[in-house]
C-alpha cells in the first residue's frame, strides 16, 4: 500500500524555520517526481514546489522562493521541505504527494503555524 | 501566481448529471490539460482525472473529463450524496514552470 506520512509540523513565531519531512513507502520513491502542496484554514489548494526524482530538478511558487528548499534522500525513501523567514500566511495544512501522471496520492499532511 | 478559474459553486440534484468547468490559457489547461481533484472536509485530496481524460484505477466510470481549448470540464454522471464535497482542476503552466490550481468548486448534491 503507496503511504505517505508528513511530519515536522508546528507552531512557529514569524521569521521562523520548520523543517517538513515526508515518509514514503509502498512504491519505488526514486521513481516518483514529488511536490509539496498547501492548503490554508478553509481555503483551496495552492503548489509549494517539485522535485524530479533524483532531484534533477526543483519548481518553487512565487511565495516559496528564496525562503523555501525542497529535497529528497531517496535512500531514505524522505521527502523534505526546509521552511526559513516564515510568515504568518504560510500558516496551513501541508501535504506531500506523489506524481505518478499528477497529484495521484496525498498524504495526510503536517499543519504549520505562524503566529506571535 | 495567476490561477485556474472555477466557479465557486454547483447544486444539482440526486441522480443528475453535474458539468464543472475550469478555465486557463493556452500555458497551462490549453498545453497539457487538466487535472481533477475531488476533496471531501477533512481529507486530503483524490485524484479523479489527469491529462485531461485519464482515470486513475478504482475511480468510477461516473466521472469523465474532457477538455476544449484553455478550458477543462469535469462531468459526474448519475449524482449520488458521497459526491457532495469540493473539486480542483490543476495544471502545469509551462510559462511559468508552476504548477496551478483552480479556487475549487463546491458541488452540492440536492
Amino acid at each position: 500500500e503507496v503511504q505517505l506520512v508528513e511530519s515536522g509540523g508546528g507552531l512557529v513565531q514569524p521569521g521562523g524555520s520548520l523543517r517538513l519531512s515526508c515518509s514514503a513507502s509502498g512504491f519505488t520513491f526514486s521513481r516518483y517526481a514529488m511536490h509539496w502542496v498547501r492548503q490554508a484554514p478553509g481555503k483551496g489548494l495552492e503548489f509549494v514546489s517539485s522535485i524530479g526524482g533524483n532531484g534533477e530538478y526543483t519548481h518553487y511558487a512565487d511565495s516559496a522562493k528564496g525562503r523555501f528548499t525542497i529535497y529528497r534522500d531517496n535512500s531514505k525513501d524522505s521527502l523534505y521541505l526546509q521552511m526559513t523567514s516564515l510568515r504568518p500566511e504560510d500558516t496551513a495544512m501541508y501535504h506531500c504527494v506523489r506524481d505518478s501522471g499528477s497529484f495521484d496520492c496525498w498524504g495526510q499532511g503536517t499543519q504549520v503555524t505562524v503566529s506571535s | 501566481q495567476a490561477g485556474l478559474t472555477q466557479p465557486p459553486s454547483v447544486s444539482k440534484g440526486l441522480r443528475q448529471t453535474a458539468t464543472l468547468a475550469c478555465t486557463g490559457n493556452s500555458n497551462n489547461v490549453g498545453n497539457q490539460g487538466a487535472a481533477w481533484l475531488q476533496q471531501h472536509q477533512g481529507h486530503p485530496p483524490k485524484l479523479l482525472s489527469f491529462r485531461n481524460d485519464h482515470r486513475p484505477s478504482g475511480i468510477s466510470e461516473r466521472f469523465s473529463a474532457s477538455r476544449s481549448g484553455n478550458t477543462a470540464s469535469l462531468t459526474i454522471a448519475g449524482l449520488q450524496p458521497e459526491d457532495e464535497a469540493d473539486y480542483y482542476c490543476s495544471a502545469w503552466d509551462s510559462s511559468l514552470s508552476v504548477w496551478v490550481f483552480g479556487g475549487g468548486t463546491k458541488l452540492t448534491v440536492l
